[in-house]
């Protein structure tokens, strides 16, 4: 059965890191894309960053709202996805989910659709 | 403010259809295709339809998409309570080079 577990969230203050990490079984994670999603309380689902395969490149998409703030990598012999944030304000603290991307994850996005996600890690930025 | 617009909430009694819609422009659902997600908040978002109208193994066939142009929508047939939950569509934006989703639509039954 496939698997998405999120980790790495909590507290954190204004202005520094944190890395969250996404943790995979059930199925060959390095044959597909990744993305990360977040929502913020009392909004909307909000997307935050794609990678795709390593049979594509390993190419990256971000969100313009994170876009050189965070960073989002692949480690296919740990089936583990990552979200590297950086420069936290109050406006990133959300859940944070992760995803796996159906229909090959291939060039064209236009095409993606996102088959399972996990529960999500809350990640709190305050001072 | 979302790209995609859905209607906040809708409601139904138990074995009624309901029809959530999904509006956007010629750079998304217009040229690109819709796929539909229901969450509970706190658990992890189910996808429900994908490429406008296809269902995952799983999913009831109580669940269905259609595309017309620029809008889309969801159809839920023969409500059931455990259909209450939050559903967004998404998309791709080929303007905006990133996936969007509509505003959600809180789905109460009755």
């Amino acid at each position: 059965e496939e698997q998405l577990v999120e980790s790495g969230g909590g507290l954190v203050q204004p202005g520094r890191s944190v890395r969250l990490s996404c943790t995979a079984s059930g199925f060959t994670f390095g044959e597909y894309a990744v993305s990360w999603f977040r929502q913020a309380p009392g909004k909307g689902l909000d997307w935050v960053a794609f990678i795709r395969s390593k049979a594509y490149g390993g190419t990256t998409e971000y969100a313009a709202s994170v876009k050189g703030r965070f960073t989002i990598s692949r480690d296919d012999p740990k089936s583990i996805a990552y979200l590297q944030m950086n420069s936290l304000t109050t406006e990133d603290t959300a859940v944070y989910y992760c995803s796996r991307i159906g229909g090959g994850g291939g060039y064209y996005y236009g095409e993606y659709y996102f088959d399972f996600w996990g529960q999500g890690t809350l990640v709190t930025v305050s001072s | 403010q979302s790209v995609l617009t859905q209607p906040p909430s809708t409601s139904g009694t138990p074995g009624q259809r309901v029809t959530i819609s999904c509006s956007g422009s010629s750079s998304n659902i217009g040229s690109n295709y819709v796929s539909w997600y229901q969450h509970l908040p706190g658990t992890a978002p189910k996808l429900l339809i994908y490429r406008n109208n296809q269902r995952p193994s799983g999913v009831p066939d109580r669940f269905s998409g259609s595309k017309s142009g620029t809008p889309a929508s969801l159809a839920i047939s023969g409500l059931r309570s455990e259909d209450e939950a939050d559903y967004y569509c998404g998309a791709w934006d080929d303007s905006l080079s990133g996936w969007v989703f509509g505003g959600g639509t809180k789905l109460t039954v009755l």
